[in-house]
């Protein structure tokens, strides 16, 4: 069976500051992994995905994750946290073949001015 | 270009009704999804459906829940005899496809559902 978690319901940085967003995945076979982010009112827009090949993905506004096989685990990061950063993030994941994406509970970044 | 609608955005019924929420994917894509998004919870799959395959229907909560989807577009997401754990946000999403490269799911800005 698939699964996500996301250890941190809330993190808190200051603008300026990086900022990381963890999660870590339990898949058989080969993971595809997702991180979408959703503000306020709004639904979930993507970011970025990792299907093979280099483990440092880049993706929307900034955003980069790196995928760690041996550590199951695909964190999303950010040199330098904006305020318009602040939104829910949720990670997801999926194996090969028709099965749908799972989703963590999603993290709440809060970036302070 | 257009992405996926949801309708309505928000619905308020009373307990024991039926509702019936509608999603517009993308144009030209093969395969939808439908999931819920309850208070501080993450993202609960429900059913997808995939080009003329039968639908994944691993996720429906109860027989209380089905859905369908028409001509391989539109999509209604229907709950019989609402009850208050029902209450969420539903929200659906589209892709390309499911192979790599074409599963990269684009969501709708869901339904808020209120069961009084």
């Amino acid at each position: 069976a698939q699964s996500v978690a996301q250890p941190e319901d809330q993190v808190n940085v200051a603008e300026g500051n990086p900022l990381t967003v963890k999660c870590t995945y339990s898949v058989s076979g080969n993971p595809y992994l997702f991180w979408y982010v959703q503000y306020p009112n709004r639904g979930l827009q993507f970011l970025l995905k990792y299907i093979t090949g280099d483990n440092l993905v880049k993706g929307s506004y900034g955003f980069e994750a790196e995928f760690n096989k041996s550590q199951t685990s695909f964190h999303l990061k950010k040199p330098s946290a904006l305020v318009s950063d602040s939104a829910l993030y949720f990670c997801a994941v999926r194996s090969s073949g028709n099965t749908p994406l799972v989703f963590g509970k999603g993290t709440r970044l809060s970036v302070i001015a | 270009g257009a992405g996926v609608s949801q309708s309505p955005s928000n619905k308020v019924t009373e307990k024991g009704k039926d509702v019936e929420l509608r999603c517009d994917p993308i144009s030209g894509h093969t395969a939808l999804y439908w999931y819920r998004q309850s208070l501080g919870q993450g993202l609960e799959f429900l059913i997808y459906f995939q080009g003329n395959s039968a639908p994944d229907k691993s996720g429906l909560p109860s027989d209380r829940f089905s859905a369908e989807r028409t001509g391989g577009s539109v999509s209604t997401l229907t709950i019989q005899r609402t009850q208050q754990e029902d209450s969420a946000v539903y929200l659906c999403a589209s892709s390309l496809g499911t192979g790599l490269g074409t599963d990269t799911q684009y969501f709708g800005p869901g339904t808020r559902l209120t069961v009084l």
